[in-house]
């Protein structure tokens, strides 16, 4: 299985500013997945991060407001931007190497 | 829209008793199907996947896929309190632009009390 590690585990944000949550994996992987997890819900699917290309973002989510940088087979980054409290999540970076595994999660609270 | 739907919450089990989940999917071109545990403040482990209908075990769990039922379950024989956890069910579909991504479903909450 591969190994994620995530950073930061845990932030509290002023509302409007933004932070940028980074994930490396100890392997090359093709495919990374960013998702979001809201208090008390499951996790939704933001976007895929693809290695060399823009991200592909699921309905609902915008590249303005969660832009991702892949800048390598191991690493990829997710921005929260102009947050405000209904950003407050946990945020999970996942990586496909035969099944899904996650990193330890962000846990985001916007104030 | 792909939907994933598990039953509903919570579910409490007496230690040593076996405890059920269950999950339905809408999208019939899932492939593959997994089961996380998440303790409260943490992220998800997986803990069974299933691609082939019938049963996989795997210790005290046990997956089952009935793909003409759309269906996923998971057994947990002997429940401990420490399996107290919310339990996701996910699934993928892996043709085109979808592989890799999951569908989760609510997650059910389960208690195993001593």
């Amino acid at each position: 299985s591969a190994v994620i590690s995530q950073k930061p585990s845990r932030d509290i944000c002023q509302r409007g500013t933004s932070l940028t949550i980074q994930c490396q994996v100890d392997s090359q992987v093709t495919m990374m997945f960013w998702y979001r997890q809201q208090p008390g819900q499951s996790l939704t699917l933001i976007a895929t991060a693809n290695q060399g290309s823009e991200a592909t973002y699921e309905s609902g989510f915008v590249i303005d407001k969660f832009p991702i940088s892949r800048p390598n087979l191991t690493f990829s980054t997710l921005t929260v931007s102009n947050m405000s409290p209904e950003d407050s999540s946990i945020y999970l970076c996942s990586v496909q190497s035969g099944k899904a595994f996650f990193g330890q999660g962000t846990r985001l609270t916007v104030v | 829209q792909k939907e994933v739907e598990q039953n509903s919450g919570p579910l409490s089990v007496p230690e040593g008793a076996i405890a059920s989940l269950n999950c339905t999917y809408s999208d019939r071109g899932s492939q593959s199907f997994f089961w996380y545990r998440q303790y409260s403040g943490k992220s998800p482990e997986l803990i069974m996947f299933i691609y082939s209908n019938g049963d996989k075990e795997d210790g005290r769990f046990t997956a089952q896929l009935n793909k003409a039922s759309q269906y996923v379950s998971l057994l947990i024989r002997d429940s401990q309190p420490s399996d107290s956890a919310t339990y996701l069910c996910a699934a993928e579909n892996a043709g085109g632009t979808s592989y890799g991504k999951l569908t989760f479903g609510q997650g059910t909450i389960l208690t195993v009390h001593p």
